[in-house]
């Protein structure tokens, strides 16, 4: 069953310009995952925050986790026609801690 | 390095034909091996997990099957195809508390 479930569903934004995506869970976790995947391949890990952090930097992205309301947010500062593609969330649950749960995805589409 | 190899990229098959996916990875021991399908504009959906050689578990009851024969090879099986397993099938791996690599995948049309 889906874990994570990403707002908004489909975002475009003029190059130059912060995305900002959202992903809410439902169960308690030992961490959350932002990956990225390009139309029709296979997704690359972005950046892994654990249930202890609240914010966690890479480049132009922005992390953060907010375990009391079960939310994490995705920033990707100074966007490039590039960063289009989707993005994903995903949960590394306590209850499972072998598997991840993805959401459903973020489409952003960044336009030059 | 680190690698993951998946074949075939693309796979066309028919209805009640026999399907094997395989998967390897490189340059690491032990990996958790991950096999998902992806619906189209959909999220993941955990198909099989396996932590060890001879070790998987099944995640939902559907027409498939997964094998891990070695340490680093990972089978995704069916007897027969149904319309319903078209989709994109994505292996990957990972060590606990680390993020997972994925496969570039697999493209399958069951016709």
């Amino acid at each position: 069953s889906q874990q994570g479930e990403e707002d908004p569903q489909a975002l475009s934004i003029q190059e130059g310009e912060n995305a900002t995506m959202n992903c809410s869970y439902k169960t308690s976790i030992n961490n959350l995952q932002w990956y990225r995947q390009n139309s029709g391949r296979g997704l690359v890990h972005l950046i892994l925050i654990r249930s202890n952090e609240r914010e966690k930097h890479s480049g132009r992205l922005r992390v953060t986790l907010d375990t009391s309301k079960k939310s994490s947010s995705l920033l990707i500062t100074a966007s490039r026609a590039a960063d289009t593609a989707s993005y994903f969330c995903a949960t590394d649950q306590l209850s499972s801690a072998r598997q991840l749960t993805f959401g459903s995805g973020t489409q952003l589409t960044v336009l030059p | 390095s680190q690698t993951i190899h998946q074949w075939p990229a693309t796979l066309v098959q028919p209805v009640g034909s026999p399907l094997s996916l395989e998967c390897t990875v490189e340059g690491t021991s032990n990996p958790n091996l991950y096999w998902y399908r992806q619906a189209a504009g959909r999220g993941l959906q955990l198909l099989f997990y396996s932590v060890g050689i001879g070790q998987i578990s099944s995640e939902v009851p559907q027409n498939l099957s997964a094998s891990r024969p070695q340490d680093r090879q990972f089978i995704l099986s069916s007897k027969k195809l149904l319309l319903s397993d078209s989709g994109f099938y994505l292996c990957a791996w990972s060590v606990y508390g680390t993020g997972y690599t994925f496969g570039s995948g697999t493209r399958l049309t069951v016709v």
